[in-house]
């Protein structure tokens, strides 16, 4: 089993739609986690963090679910500039401050 | 407050040659690790440095090697290059200490002909 997994998508949604997506997790023990975002051929870029009490910014909240080893991102009010690939990002088994990328669920938010 | 910093943006080399990819890490941070980015797919670890040592590496043959330097840049060699090493090259920096989140910069997009 890979230590995350995303859903590849693409989820496409109209502007204003609610969406959500989740990311599952192999290391049981894992606490924290990031959201990146990627626009295309560009670097991913931070969205936000997420640790057991969940984080909100915006339009975009982020929550741990340690029960079921998940990880979501809602995106409440889509925009059509938040169309891009969402990386989900997790600590890799073995400890140490290295990160393991899931290989990202795609949005397309059309008119 | 200067991003991360890579260089070249773009290359091409044909297949057998060897590589150099250069990185300079956000102001601040003192931990670079090297990514390897397939079309359609999350970025993949190479590496990571972090006192001019590589303290951890991911699943890539010895072709591929780095180094850092006492002002926290980093580079990435890749040797005896295959058609199948095209890619986007990700550098990152962070803190080493603690659970950092990663800063990256624009990327090498690598083309082997």
């Amino acid at each position: 089993r890979k230590e995350v997994e995303q859903d590849p998508g693409p989820f496409n949604v109209p502007e204003g739609a609610t969406v959500a997506f989740n990311c599952t997790y192999s290391n049981s023990a894992s606490q924290s986690f990031f959201w990146y975002r990627q626009d295309c051929r560009k670097e991913p870029k931070l969205l936000m963090s997420v640790y057991s009490s969940g984080n909100e910014d915006g339009r975009f909240t982020a929550q741990l679910n340690r029960a079921s080893q998940y990880i979501s991102l809602l995106i409440r009010d889509s925009k059509l500039s938040d169309s891009a690939t969402y990386l989900c990002v997790g600590p890799r088994e073995g400890g140490g401050n290295k990160l393991t990328f899931g290989t990202g669920t795609q949005l397309k938010v059309e008119l | 407050d200067a991003g991360v910093t890579q260089s070249p943006t773009h290359l091409i080399k044909t297949r057998g040659q060897q590589v150099t990819l250069r990185c300079s890490p956000k102001s601040g941070h003192d931990t670079v690790s090297w990514y390897q980015q397939a079309l359609g797919q999350g970025p993949q670890f190479i590496f990571q440095y972090y006192e001019e040592e590589e303290r951890q590496r991911g699943n890539f043959p010895d072709r591929f090697s780095g180094h850092q330097f006492p002002n926290y840049s980093s580079e990435l060699n890749v040797n005896a290059l295959l058609l199948g090493d095209s890619a986007l090259y990700l550098c990152a920096s962070s803190l080493f200490q603690g659970f950092s989140p990663l800063h990256f910069g624009n990327g090498t997009r690598l083309t082997v002909t």
